[in-house]
């Protein structure tokens, strides 16, 4: 049964601290998305990658976070300093390129004291 | 910012009745998607509509798109209790980017 995997699902830290959230996407899907949810915006794309490039990151607070996908197998998305406002949970999720259903992984809830 | 605007905000019904959303949104699309989300869950894709399609089913859910009126509307026939959960709109642009709607929390009472 393939799917999304997230680490951690849950990280609490404090403010200025690095966070370091990490995305498996199915195998073989070729696009991956990086999204924040909070009561308040909603579900936010934050930047994504097709065949490991960035495509666009538009989304994404340039100052403090960064979003790389070493190999095909990983994504991560980086904060740093964090701030409480970045309090959020952090889905990916991965598509195969071509195709339209987007699979999202369980989410990281951060919490940023 | 959000593309979609979904109404009700919350919906709340009885095991056996329908529910009913709506999501409007604003600019042109590819196609318009349907997730839903548990609780401290992921979204799981329920349906896909492209912008030359009217009307999508799959089991118990109907989907409706007028592009004219740049809306759209997810019918769940016979609610069970585990339908209970968020109902998310979203419409694809170019690149699959989706653009999320606030969502509709269903809650579908024994």
């Amino acid at each position: 049964d393939a799917r999304v995997t997230q680490t951690p699902r849950h990280k609490v830290t404090e403010m200025g601290q690095e966070v370091t959230m990490r995305c498996q996407p199915i195998l073989g899907h070729n696009t991956v998305f990086w999204y924040r949810q909070t009561m308040m915006q909603g579900l936010e794309l934050l930047a994504y990658f097709r065949n490991r490039a960035p495509l666009d990151d538009s989304g994404m607070p340039k100052d403090r976070f960064s979003a790389e996908m070493p190999d095909a197998t990983l994504a991560t998305l980086k904060i740093q300093p964090s701030e409480p406002r970045d309090s959020a949970v952090y889905f990916c999720a991965s598509v195969l390129g071509g195709l339209d259903t987007q699979y999202f992984g369980p989410g990281t809830r951060l919490t940023v004291l | 910012s959000q593309q979609g605007e979904e109404d009700p905000q919350a919906l709340s019904i009885q095991e056996g009745e329908n529910a009913t959303m709506n999501c409007s949104y604003k600019t042109s699309i590819n196609n318009l998607q349907w997730y839903r989300q548990n609780s401290g869950r992921g979204l799981v894709h329920l349906i896909l509509i492209r912008s030359n399609e009217r009307e999508k089913h799959s089991g118990r859910l109907r989907v409706t798109l007028d592009t004219s009126k740049k809306s759209s509307s997810l019918l769940i026939t016979a609610s069970r209790a585990a339908d209970t959960a968020s109902y998310f709109c979203a419409t694809a642009t170019a690149g699959n980017k989706l653009t999320f709607g606030g969502g509709t929390r269903v809650l579908v009472k024994p």
